[in-house]
């Protein structure tokens, strides 16, 4: 039974640029949720999508978007990147409302 | 607010000792749960323990126990007879209402387990 799996692992951009991350739920899962991690910090928040749409989200500002696919996979979406938004980015799924979230092994996202 | 405090930046200790690391939380809500998660070098998440708020009943698994107490809005972790495997940063995370999609994560404990 695979897991959350993220990709890619490894990524590094150039401040300005978009970028989007993917993210396959594991099996059984339809609700993902997604979070920023910076050094040092704990994960933080940004948002989840359940049946196609955006449910909770965090205090993130609209460069960041996302997308949930009818196979319950999911993108997140950066645009105009800043050098603050290097980070592990990782994601969550669960299954709605109940039992707890499993996370990806995160992609590390470096903006130069 | 919603808020989680892990005071314990780094701990280290020997191989086979106990060790119990803290998490204080903060919410006004009265249905709330709380989690544990264990993040090894890889950067992976792993689920260790999720509680409610209604449940108050201590629970051990293996060489690890939790230890909740809505009284003081704690929820700490111990490990019995550490071993280098458990070398990792754990979290708290409190997630409010009925949802657990949005978790609040503590700053996380280092904690290093020396042989």
């Amino acid at each position: 039974d695979a897991g959350v799996t993220q990709s890619p692992t490894h990524l590094i951009k150039t401040r300005g640029q978009q970028v989007t991350l993917r993210c396959s739920p594991k099996s059984g899962h339809d609700t993902v949720s997604w979070y920023q991690q910076a050094l040092g910090q704990g994960p933080q928040f940004i948002f989840q999508y359940y049946e196609e749409e955006e449910r909770q989200r965090g205090n993130f500002p609209d460069r960041f978007s996302g997308h949930q696919f009818p196979n319950y996979s999911s993108e997140l979406n950066v645009n105009a990147l800043l050098l603050g938004d290097s980070a592990l980015y990782l994601c969550a799924s669960s299954v709605k409302n109940r039992g707890e979230a499993f996370f990806g092994q995160g992609t590390r996202l470096t903006v130069v | 607010a919603q808020k989680v405090t892990q005071a314990q930046t780094e701990i280290s200790v020997v191989e086979k000792e106990d060790v119990t690391l803290d998490c204080v939380y903060e919410t006004r809500d009265t249905t709330y749960y709380l989690f544990w998660y264990k993040q090894p070098p890889s950067g992976e998440l792993v689920f260790l323990i999720r509680r409610n708020s209604f449940d108050e009943q201590n629970e051990i698994s293996g060489r690890y126990s939790w230890n909740f107490q809505k009284s003081t809005s704690s929820f700490n972790f111990t490990i019995t007879a550490s071993q280098v495997v458990d070398s990792a940063v754990y979290f708290c995370a409190l997630s409010e209402g009925g949802s657990q999609g949005n978790l609040i994560f503590g700053k996380g404990t280092k904690l290093s387990v020396k042989p």
